[in-house]
């Protein structure tokens, strides 16, 4: 049941530039904060991008978030290896008395 | 260091009860709104609910329809889910999570507890 839409996987080749997109509403995206999410497979998720576009300390640079009208992207430039992993985006929703929704999640593929 | 630990997973039948705890440390407690998210097998993220410092504020998932409440004890620096009436499509990996203080997102997860429900 998630509200945000994510396509299932995008790839590129080592130094690359990926763009991952998130696609939602005038209820969530539009009108709150997106958020971005790193999973690596078998571990927790990791915060990468918060308030649209602002990256936690300790989080590269080559990563970097962007959001306009119901829709936000996560850009990973000079792609690497590690970067092979599950992204998420998330939004608070303002339908439903307010309730927080995931995107359907993107693996990126490092060829 | 945040530090957020969860247990209280584990199998249970079809209908019945489970109650998960999350034990925080690291910072001061009370003064952060607090998360359960869930992963599915194979799945995406999903919300289920999230709690005020204060308790002030509480929201649901839509889709537990009553069965599940979310609490915390600030003197013990812990969090819990309380789930009941439990289904085959609950059956996840449960995660305790932290939200930012000045920013609408998920920053410190734990490391999450496997709930099974199978007869």
């Amino acid at each position: 049941q998630s509200v945000l839409t994510q396509a299932p996987s995008a790839s590129g080749t080592p130094g690359q530039r990926v763009t991952i997109s998130c696609s939602g509403s005038s209820s969530n995206i539009e009108s709150n904060t997106v958020s971005w999410y790193q999973q690596i497979p078998g571990k927790a998720p990791k915060l990468l991008i918060y308030s649209n576009n602002q990256r936690p300390s300790g989080v590269p640079d080559r990563f970097s978030g962007s959001k306009s009208g119901t829709s936000a992207s996560l850009a990973i430039n000079g792609l690497q290896s590690e970067d092979e992993a599950d992204y998420f985006c998330a939004a608070w929703d303002d339908s439903l008395n307010g309730r927080y929704v995931f995107g359907t999640g993107t693996k990126v593929i490092v060829l | 260091e945040v530090q957020l630990v969860e247990s209280g997973g584990g199998l249970v039948k079809p209908g019945g009860s489970l109650r998960l705890s999350c034990a925080a440390s690291g910072f001061t407690f009370s003064s952060y709104s607090m998360n359960w998210v869930r992963q599915a097998p194979g799945k995406g993220l999903e919300w289920v609910s999230s709690i005020s410092g204060g308790t002030t504020y509480i929201y649901y998932a839509d889709s537990l329809k009553g069965r599940f409440t979310i609490s915390r004890d600030n003197a013990k620096n812990s969090l819990y889910l309380q789930m009941n009436s439990l289904r085959a499509e609950d059956t996840a990996v449960y995660y305790c999570v932290r939200e930012a203080v000045a920013a609408t997102c998920f920053e410190y997860w734990g490391q999450g507890t496997l709930v099974t429900v199978s007869s």
